[in-house]
C-alpha cells in the first residue's frame, strides 16, 4: 500500500498567521497523464470531512483562497495564508493512484 | 442542493451483519463513482469500498474483503454496503462519498458499534 505520511501532526497557529502541512507519499503520485493524484480534505470538529484541493493544487468550489497546494512526485504542502477561527481542525492528504486509496494520518490544527 | 443520507447503523454484536444505505439526490448518481470511507472513533480516515458509475467493478481496503459487498442501485439513486462477520475493529461512522471529476461529495455518516 501507498503509505502517506503526514507532518506535523499538531499544528497550533495564531489567528492572521500562516500554516504548512506536509504530506510525504512512499511512491510517486504522478499519474500517466501528467496529472498528481493527490487530494487535501479538511475535517472541523463535528462534521463530514470536506476536499479543499484536488490534484495537488486545484482548489475546490467554494474553498476560500486563504487554502493553497502545491508539490509534486512524493512531497506535497497545503498552506493557508492567513489562519481564521473557522480553520480549526483535521487535515488530511490522500492518494488515489493506487488501490487501496490511503489517506495521511491527519495534522490537528488549533489556535494557540 | 446535493445530499448523501446514510443510514443503516446501530449495534451489533461480533460475528453479526449489517447492510447500510446511502441515498443520493441533487447530481447524478450514475456518473459518479461511489465509495464508503469509514473513521473510527477517535481516528482517521479509512477507505472500505469503491465502486465505478456502472458498478461493473468493486474494490476493497484488505481488513474487508470477503466479509463486505459494495453494491449499487442506479435506478434509485443508492449505494449500499453489506456487512457481514463484523468484528469489533470495524466499529466506526461510515460516510458515503461521491466522486466527480471536479467534485466530491460526503454524507453525514452512520456510527457502526460492533460490541457484546
Amino acid at each position: 500500500d501507498v503509505v502517506m505520511t503526514q507532518s506535523p501532526l499538531s499544528l497550533p497557529v495564531t489567528l492572521g498567521q500562516p500554516a504548512s502541512i506536509s504530506c510525504r507519499s512512499s511512491q510517486s503520485l504522478v499519474h500517466s497523464d501528467g496529472s498528481t493524484w493527490l487530494h487535501w480534505f479538511q475535517q472541523r470538529p463535528g462534521q463530514s470531512p470536506r476536499r479543499l484541493i484536488y490534484t495537488a493544487s486545484n482548489r475546490d468550489s467554494g474553498v476560500p483562497d486563504r487554502f493553497s497546494g502545491s508539490g509534486s512526485g512524493t512531497d506535497f504542502t497545503l498552506k493557508i495564508s492567513r489562519v481564521e477561527a473557522e480553520d480549526v481542525g483535521l487535515y488530511y492528504c490522500m492518494q488515489f493512484i493506487q488501490w487501496p486509496h490511503t489517506f495521511g494520518q491527519g495534522t490537528r490544527l488549533e489556535i494557540k | 442542493e446535493v445530499q448523501l443520507v446514510e443510514s443503516g447503523g446501530g449495534l451489533v454484536q461480533p460475528g453479526g451483519s449489517l447492510r447500510l444505505s446511502c441515498g443520493a439526490s441533487g447530481f447524478t448518481f450514475n456518473t459518479y463513482w461511489m465509495s464508503w470511507v469509514r473513521q473510527a472513533p477517535g481516528k482517521g480516515l479509512e477507505w472500505v469500498a469503491h465502486t465505478p458509475p456502472d458498478g461493473s467493478e468493486k474494490y476493497y481496503v484488505d481488513s474487508v474483503k470477503g466479509r463486505f459487498t459494495i453494491f449499487r442501485d442506479n435506478a434509485k439513486n443508492s449505494l449500499y454496503l453489506q456487512m457481514n462477520t463484523l468484528r469489533v475493529e470495524d466499529t466506526a461512522v461510515y460516510y458515503c462519498v461521491g466522486w466527480g471529476v471536479f467534485d466530491n461529495y460526503w454524507g453525514q455518516g452512520t456510527l457502526v458499534t460492533v460490541s457484546s
